[in-house]
């Protein structure tokens, strides 16, 4: 059962413009949400996150949104660099910290 | 500070076998995650310890087994390996207590590879 849900398997943008990556989720549980970027044979680094009370975090080029009625974040990336290209992971958190739930990935593409 | 070490990053296994994976968290991190992440599964939770007691269990079948010592040092163990069990094997650590303030630091995995 996909408790998170990340619907875009992939994502190309052009350098300088706006990434936006969406996630879905079903539980009305969850309290804490994070983005995580990973590159290839490197595990997942964080980027941002958000508490269920809050509806947006800013964190220089990167903004999270949260939803909840919706139950439905995303991440804003402005403007996107070609480093920005790696695979973003949306998690959720509920009953313990150290148990997340992913989504399955969106892969960016930052073309020059 | 030094990240979140795993050893070995590489492991061959046959069918069969049993494997160890260590893990030695952030210093002062007392929390340990583990994850398993496969090409068609994403990243799925296997199990969570702090101060040596397992907080949390995913939904893995029970060849999968882990510990932490007083240290915070963890092991995961998997016996009767399976060619599904080919994956990369993620810790990660955090603070434990009040640890919204900090979120989960993860090491680069063990690639593990059942032939």
């Amino acid at each position: 059962d996909q408790q998170v849900k990340q619907n875009s398997p992939s994502l190309s943008v052009q350098e300088g413009r706006i990434s936006i990556l969406n996630c879905d989720y079903t539980n009305s549980m969850f309290d804490y949400f994070l983005w995580y970027k990973k590159y290839p044979a490197e595990g997942p680094t964080f980027l941002i996150s958000i508490s269920s009370i809050k509806d947006k975090n800013e964190d220089g080029r990167f903004t999270v949104f949260l939803n909840k009625s919706a139950k439905h974040l995303s991440l804003h990336i402005v403007p996107s660099q070609p480093g920005d290209s790696a695979v973003y992971f949306c998690a959720a958190s509920g009953d313990s910290w150290g148990k997340l739930q992913f989504g399955a990935g969106t892969q960016v593409v930052v073309t020059p | 500070k030094a990240g979140v070490t795993q050893t070995p990053r590489y492991l061959i296994k046959t069918r069969g076998q049993q494997v160890t994976l260590s893990c030695s968290p952030i210093s002062g991190h007392r929390s340990v995650s583990w994850y398993q992440q496969t090409p068609g599964q994403g990243l799925q939770f296997l199990f969570e310890y702090f101060s040596e007691t397992q907080r949390n269990k995913g939904n893995f079948p029970g060849r999968f087994s882990g510990r932490q010592f007083s240290n915070s040092r963890s092991e995961m163990n998997v016996s009767t390996l399976e060619l599904g069990d080919s994956a990369l094997y993620l810790c990660a650590s955090s603070p434990g207590r009040s640890s919204y303030n900090s979120p989960l630091h993860f090491g680069n995995g063990t690639r593990l590879t059942v032939t």
